[in-house]
């Protein structure tokens, strides 16, 4: 079956480590996206890649880090600098380079920092 | 820049009636996309429904219709014959068909279905 996947679903990290998320997809999809979902806030963009080797500062980059080497991988880094990095992080990818097609969605990380 | 706001934080609707979600939306731009897409427990988003901003017809699926003012930006989604699987949080969003601009989404809505 063709989709996102995002591994771990649940992540614990000590506070100043940096740490990866990981996002796949198999849906020869071009673009993906990487969203921060905290409470009362909805989905704000952290980066965005339309082609390999090429990505985008979404509205809230300070702080992470991606990649773009295969189509199919987009990771996310979280670094130390990110201030207040607990949250649920969202992988999204779209078909084509056009942001108006239907976006999907992976299941999501939940990132806590103790 | 664009942007998408939820006026109801929250909604409750009892099993079988009908609810209306509201969204408005600020844009200079003439043609876009807009979208209501569903956040149920487990978290996984999904796409409930598309208008282009082009087509005055209003976009339906099965139990969700829309009602797109264009001139207001509005753009509120009717879910009809609600059932307990609807409850989920609903985000609204925009996209414009210029530039390649990802989406803009609003704070949500948490829907609540009362058996």
């Amino acid at each position: 079956d063709g989709g996102i996947t995002q591994s771990p679903k649940y992540l614990f990290r000590k506070e100043g480590q940096n740490v990866t998320l990981s996002c796949e997809q198999n849906l020869n999809h071009d673009a993906m996206y990487w969203y921060r979902q905290d409470p009362g806030q909805g989905l704000r963009l952290i980066y965005y890649s339309q082609i390999v080797n090429d990505f985008q500062k979404g509205d809230i980059a300070e702080g992470y880090s991606v990649s773009r080497e295969k189509k199919e991988s987009f990771p996310l880094t979280v670094t130390s600098a990110q201030k207040n990095p607990t949250a649920f992080y969202l992988c999204a990818s779209t078909k084509g380079l056009v942001p108006y097609n239907e976006q999907f969605f992976g299941p999501g990380t939940r990132l806590t920092v103790l | 820049a664009q942007t998408v706001t939820q006026s109801q934080p929250e909604m409750s609707v009892q099993e079988a009636e009908t609810v209306t979600l509201s969204c408005t939306y600020d844009t200079s731009e003439s043609d876009y996309y807009l979208f209501w897409y569903k956040q149920p427990p487990s978290r996984q988003m999904i796409l409930v429904i598309r208008q282009e901003a082009y087509k005055q017809q209003n976009a339906t699926e099965n139990r969700f219709s829309v009602n797109f003012q264009k001139a207001a930006k509005s753009f509120s989604l009717k879910i009809s014959d609600s059932q307990l699987g609807d409850a989920a949080m609903y985000f609204c969003a925009y996209s414009q068909r210029r530039g390649n601009t990802p989406l803009v989404f609003g704070k949500g809505t948490r829907l609540s279905v009362i058996a």
